[in-house]
């Protein structure tokens, strides 16, 4: 099973700043990697997939890269709302594993 | 509207069974691979099973298998789970989610199951 990590587990920021996000998969994944976001008490939402493609109605702030085993989120100017949770997932190998989450804070 | 409606969560006994429906609407549900992630509480997400559009591959996580079984019916554009032997480690909000090949791009809200005595 491909273990994903995400770093950090906690990102405190402010509102207009940039985030980075990192993601790690314990093999190779090429470019099978979706981000989600999560907010309190809602279903995830699908982000980015292929690593960098944004899903339908994802604002253009949200931006993903990365291939093989290193992936990242960025979000370029954050908004008010942008303060959740956020999952990366491989696709690649079955089966499909979550990495535990990044909580962005203000 | 485009939606997944998750039903039959609730509070069982351990080594009890229960049975999740999740209804799709507003899209052609027999043309995508259907997949249940579950998230304890506080915790992160964990994919536990998916089917094939057609039902007939299937697939589980390895904590699940043999004592969940994944189905579908096309006819009433619905999805199912049926979990049997329950643990405590199994308490967790469950939900359906449509598999686009690329991500899962359309969830439901969840139903809660819990497992206690």
């Amino acid at each position: 099973e491909i273990v994903v990590t995400q770093s950090p587990a906690t990102l405190s920021l402010s509102p207009g700043e940039r985030a980075t996000l990192s993601c790690r998969a314990s093999q190779n994944v090429n470019s099978s990697l979706a981000w989600y976001q999560q907010k309190p008490g809602q279903a995830p939402r699908l982000l980015i997939y292929g690593a960098s493609n944004r899903a339908t109605g994802i604002p253009a702030r949200f931006s993903g890269s990365g291939s093989g085993t290193d992936f990242t989120l960025t979000i370029s100017s954050l908004e008010p709302e942008d303060f959740v949770v956020y999952y990366c997932q491989q696709r690649s190998v079955w089966p499909p594993t979550f990495g535990q989450g990044t909580k962005l804070e203000i | 509207e485009v939606q997944l409606v998750e039903s039959g969560g609730g509070l069982v006994q351990p080594g009890g069974s229960l049975r999740l429906s999740c209804a799709a609407s507003g899209f052609s549900f027999d043309t995508f691979w259907m997949t249940w992630v579950r998230q304890a509480p506080g915790k992160g997400l964990e994919w536990v099973a998916n089917i094939k559009h057609d039902g007939s591959e299937k697939y589980y996580v390895a904590s699940v298998k043999g004592r969940f079984t994944i189905s579908r019916d096309n006819a009433k554009n619905s999805l199912y789970v049926q979990m049997n032997s329950l643990r405590a480690e199994d308490t967790a909000v469950y939900y359906c989610a449509r598999d686009r090949g690329r991500g899962y791009d359309l969830w439901g809200r969840g139903t809660l199951v819990t497992v206690s005595s």
